[in-house]
C-alpha cells in the first residue's frame, strides 16, 4: 500500500513562515488533487485546504496550499499561537490495491 | 448545513462485530453530489480512512480492512452505518463519519462528526 509521508513534527516563532511537506507517487498525488485538514487535539480534523490549493470560506489567506508533481505542500504565513494542531494531507490512490483514500502520518506544528 | 453524529456501544468485545451509526441533519444522505466517509484514529496516532460509501452503491475500502467491513445506508432515518468484524485491541480508535462533494474529489471530507470512541477489550 503505498504512503504519503509527511514531517512528523515542524515549528516556528509568532509571525514566521512554515511550509508543511508531503511527499507521494505517481498513484496517488501525481495523479490526484491534495487536501489538507487541520486537527486540534481532542477535536475532530477540519479541511483546510481541498483541491491542492483552495481555501474553504472561512478558513484565512495565511494557509496556502501548493502541488508539484508528486510532492504537495501547506504553508503558513505570519504564524499565530493559534495554529498549534497537527496537520493532514490526504489524497486519492488508484494503485493495484485501489482506489482508496491516503492520509499522510500527520505534522504537529508547534508555535514556539 | 449539514451536521452529522456518531452513535454506537463504547466497549465492543475482541473478536465481536464493531457497529456505529452517523446521523445526519440538515440534508438528504440520497443526494447524488454527496458521498459518506468513516474514518478513524487510534489513540495518539494519526488519520486511518476506512470507506467511502456512493448513492451509487459502488463503494471504496481501505485494502487493509475491506476484508472486515461493511457498510450500509438508510435512507428512511438518514443514517449510514459502518460495522467492523472480528475486532482485536488494534481496532481501539476514534471514529469519525464525515462528508465530501463528489466535484471535489473524493478524498476531500468538509464535513465531519465530532467522532466516538470505541474501545475493544478481552
Amino acid at each position: 500500500q503505498s504512503v504519503l509521508t509527511q514531517p512528523p513534527s515542524a515549528s516556528g516563532t509568532p509571525g514566521q513562515h512554515v511550509t508543511i511537506s508531503c511527499s507521494g507517487s505517481s498513484s496517488n498525488i501525481g495523479s490526484h488533487d491534495v487536501n489538507w485538514y487541520r486537527q486540534v487535539p481532542g477535536t475532530a480534523p477540519k479541511l483546510l485546504i481541498s483541491s491542492n490549493n483552495q481555501r474553504p470560506s472561512g478558513v484565512p489567506d495565511r494557509f496556502s496550499g501548493s502541488k508539484s508533481g508528486t510532492s504537495a505542500s501547506l504553508a503558513i504565513s505570519g504564524l499565530q499561537s493559534e495554529d498549534e494542531a497537527d496537520y493532514y494531507c490526504a489524497t486519492w490512490d488508484d494503485s493495484l490495491n485501489g482506489p482508496f483514500v491516503l492520509f499522510g502520518g500527520g505534522t504537529k506544528v508547534t508555535v514556539l | 448545513q449539514l451536521q452529522l453524529q456518531e452513535s454506537g456501544p463504547g466497549l465492543v468485545r475482541s473478536s465481536d462485530t464493531l457497529s456505529l451509526t452517523c446521523t445526519v441533519s440538515g440534508g438528504s444522505i440520497s443526494r447524488t453530489s454527496f458521498y459518506w466517509v468513516w474514518i478513524r484514529q487510534p489513540p495518539g496516532k494519526g488519520l486511518e480512512w476506512i470507506a467511502n460509501i456512493y448513492y451509487s452503491g459502488v463503494n471504496n475500502f481501505s485494502p487493509s480492512l475491506k476484508s472486515r467491513v461493511a457498510v450500509s445506508a438508510d435512507t428512511s432515518n438518514n443514517q449510514f452505518s459502518l460495522q467492523l468484524t472480528s475486532v482485536t485491541a488494534a481496532d481501539t480508535a476514534v471514529y469519525f463519519c464525515a462528508v465530501g462533494w463528489i466535484q471535489k474529489g473524493h478524498a476531500s471530507f468538509d464535513i465531519w462528526g465530532q467522532g466516538t470512541m470505541v474501545t475493544v477489550f478481552s
